[in-house]
């Protein structure tokens, strides 16, 4: 497909588990945030990656909270020891490199349940 | 650091009825402004976006203006449709850095 996608659409887990969550991105687009946007809320950054790299990671709540993109392209949000408070809709954008005051591209989002 | 406040929901309206959501923001530097909407079941995507001040974005009968005295990005639009019910987030980009900002969303209904 054309678009940003997310997998799962989702994810019921236990307190303490650890969680998986991927992101493929629309081809050619070196940009991809993560964000997190709880219910009534607007999204809230955790994570920006420019190609490989994490460009800034000031938005991950605490050290359980990990992303890698290893090849610039799919993403993968971790996270360990899952907690109540964890549970929000989990969103992935893309765009293309440098274009600051461009468009971001949403996915359909990761929905985590912390039980 | 940089924000976004945008009016507080729910908001119900009436077919063809005028709408406004207001939204203000506070940052550093220059920011970029957007409109952003999510329909029932979808992703967010882009309505509408201002680069500089006094920029005039528009989309689908949707207009919001860069106001750099006021510090505002109100959206508006003359007649709505029942179509345009979803959910609105005013966002923003500071041209020092990648983060987009996002506000807290504002609940729009359309009844027939």
């Amino acid at each position: 497909g054309a678009g940003v996608s997310q997998t799962p659409s989702n994810k019921v887990t236990e307190k303490g588990k650890y969680v998986e969550l991927r992101c493929d991105p629309i081809s050619g687009h070196t940009a991809l945030y993560w964000y997190r946007q709880s219910l009534g809320q607007g999204p809230e950054f955790l994570i920006y990656f420019q190609g490989t790299g994490a460009a800034d990671d000031s938005g991950l709540p605490n050290d359980r909270f990990f992303a890698v993109r290893p090849e610039g392209s799919v993403s993968t949000l971790k996270i360990q020891r899952t907690e109540r408070g964890d549970s929000a809709m989990y969103l992935c954008a893309s765009s293309l490199a440098g274009e600051v005051t461009g468009e971001l591209f949403f996915g359909e989002g990761s929905r985590l349940t912390v039980l | 650091g940089d924000s976004v406040t945008q009016m507080e929901g729910p908001v119900t309206l009436s077919e063809e009825a005028f709408l406004t959501i207001n939204c203000t923001y506070t940052a550093t530097g220059y920011p970029s402004l957007f409109w952003y909407v999510q329909y029932p079941g979808e992703g967010l995507q882009l309505l509408l976006k201002a680069t500089k001040a006094d920029d005039k974005g528009s989309n689908k009968g949707f207009e919001a203006t860069y106001r750099k005295e006021t510090t505002s990005f109100h959206l508006e639009k003359g007649s709505v449709q029942v179509s345009d019910s979803a959910v609105y987030f005013c966002a923003l980009t500071s041209n020092t850095g990648n983060q987009f900002y996002f506000g807290t969303g504002t609940s729009l209904t359309v009844i027939p």
